[in-house]
């Protein structure tokens, strides 16, 4: 069955530093992908997506990600965190076989410090 | 303006005592979907509806039960809740997972099950 990995349940950096979040999938076909985040005492919403074409996606906020089928991995990065970027971002991935479903990694929690 | 509302945001009960939480949007969507959300498991699936009618399992739909009558909105109903079932619950809704399409997230109904 398709499975998402999001490596670290926490991170933390600096305001300004980069941001990197993992996510790795378990698939030899490539699924569609997503990001979304979550603020504090909020609903999801939708970062950014990848279904087909171009692998490096752009999203809201600065935030990007790159599909690596040889790495079976869709990262999510921003060059320069602000303090509003503090939230917990879960990694989806719709499989190829039922795209009906949306299947959720566990979250990384993303602090800012000063 | 587009929205997914839940209610209620919070609720407390006992083990045994029917509950229904209600979810309305008002985009004309045709997916509706339920999840639960669980510290270290993310967020799980437990059941969807691709339209009016037509409701399927999703991960963890053992204890709830939904009805889909009308469009817009997708009650999910624990006929007996039990402790385990103390979650936050989100119902979220799109034009089409199939299609890709982004979910539209609710605010969340945080249960607890005594």
């Amino acid at each position: 069955a398709q499975s998402v990995t999001q490596l670290g349940s926490h991170v933390s950096v600096s305001e300004g530093a980069l941001v990197l979040l993992r996510c790795n999938y378990s698939s030899s076909v490539p699924p569609y992908l997503f990001w979304y985040v979550q603020y504090p005492n909020q609903g999801l919403q939708l970062l950014l997506k990848y279904t087909t074409g171009a692998t490096l996606v752009k999203g809201i906020n600065g935030f990007e990600a790159e599909f690596k089928k040889s790495e079976t991995s869709f990262h999510l990065t921003k060059p320069s965190a602000h303090m509003s970027d503090a939230a917990e971002y879960f990694c989806a991935v719709s499989p190829f076989y039922n795209t009906d479903k949306l299947i959720f990694g566990t979250g990384t929690r993303l602090q800012v410090f000063p | 303006e587009a929205q997914v509302t839940q209610n209620p945001r919070y609720l407390i009960t006992v083990t045994g005592k029917k509950l229904t939480v209600t979810c309305s949007q008002n985009m004309n969507h045709e997916y509706m979907s339920w999840y639960r959300q669980d510290p270290g498991l993310g967020l799980r699936q437990i059941y969807y509806s691709m339209n009016v009618e037509v409701t399927d399992k999703g991960d963890v739909p053992e204890g709830y039960k939904v009805s889909r009558k009308e469009k817009r909105n997708f009650p999910l109903i624990l006929e007996s809740p039990s402790p385990n079932q103390t979650s936050l619950y989100f119902c979220a809704s799109s034009l089409g997972v199939e299609r890709n399409e982004k979910l539209f997230f609710g605010s969340g109904t945080q249960l607890s099950v005594l």
